[in-house]
């Protein structure tokens, strides 16, 4: 079965430092990837995706991420973080089998933002 | 534009009972996918529904079961609750199916089976 892992469960950090949340997916086959993010009591948002083509994605509140597939990884950083960052992370994929996309998620990281 | 609404937000219920979470998807958008996160599991994909008809399926027993109406809302129904079903719900609305496409998140039912 195709797997999302995230390698870290918890990731603390200084405001204003950079960030990295590692994400590594099974297969780069047929592969889309998306991280979200999900506050207190909130559903999950869509930080960014890659489909295909470059593989820097930029997403939304200062986040990027790197498709490297060599590595099957898609990690996400931030150059400087907030404290409004303290969230938890998840990392995600889809694989095309037969035309039927099930996402699988990772187990998530929660980034802790400290003053 | 409304979000995707989910009710109740917070369920109480007895083993052995049957419970029915509502989702109100985007206006538009005909594809409601259910997951269920919990802190052992993590987030785990239920099913997906698009233009009424069951798309896909995760790996769940049959007592958790869903539909879609004409108008895209979607319910979803546990039967012969387990202590272990205790969760957060969350539903999730696409514009199509088929990958590739972003997923809105509710803000989820929160289920707890004493």
């Amino acid at each position: 079965a195709q797997s999302v892992t995230q390698l870290d469960s918890q990731v603390p950090v200084f405001e204003e430092a950079p960030v990295e949340l590692r994400c590594n997916y099974s297969s780069s086959v047929s592969v889309y990837l998306f991280w979200y993010v999900q506050y207190p009591n909130q559903g999950l948002q869509l930080l960014l995706k890659y489909l295909s083509g470059s593989t820097l994605v930029k997403g939304i509140n200062g986040f990027e991420a790197e498709f490297n597939k060599s590595q099957t990884s898609f990690h996400l950083r931030k150059p400087s973080v907030h404290i409004s960052d303290t969230a938890e992370y998840f990392c995600a994929a889809e694989w095309g089998t037969g035309g039927s996309y099930i996402p699988t998620f990772g187990r998530g990281t929660s980034l802790i933002v400290h003053p | 534009k409304a979000g995707v609404t989910q009710t109740p937000r917070y369920l109480i219920k007895t083993r052995g009972q049957q419970v029915t979470l509502s989702c109100s998807p985007i206006s538009g958008h005909r594809s409601v996918s259910w997951y269920q996160q919990t802190p052992g599991q993590g987030l785990q994909f239920l099913f997906e529904y698009f233009s009424e008809t069951q798309r896909n399926k995760g790996n769940f027993p049959g007592r958790f079961s869903g539909r879609q109406f004409s108008n895209s809302r979607s319910e979803m129904n546990v039967s012969t609750l387990e202590l272990g079903d205790s969760a957060l719900y969350l539903c999730a609305s696409s514009p199509r199916t088929g990958g590739q496409t972003e997923a809105f998140f509710g803000q989820g039912t929160r289920l707890t089976v004493v």
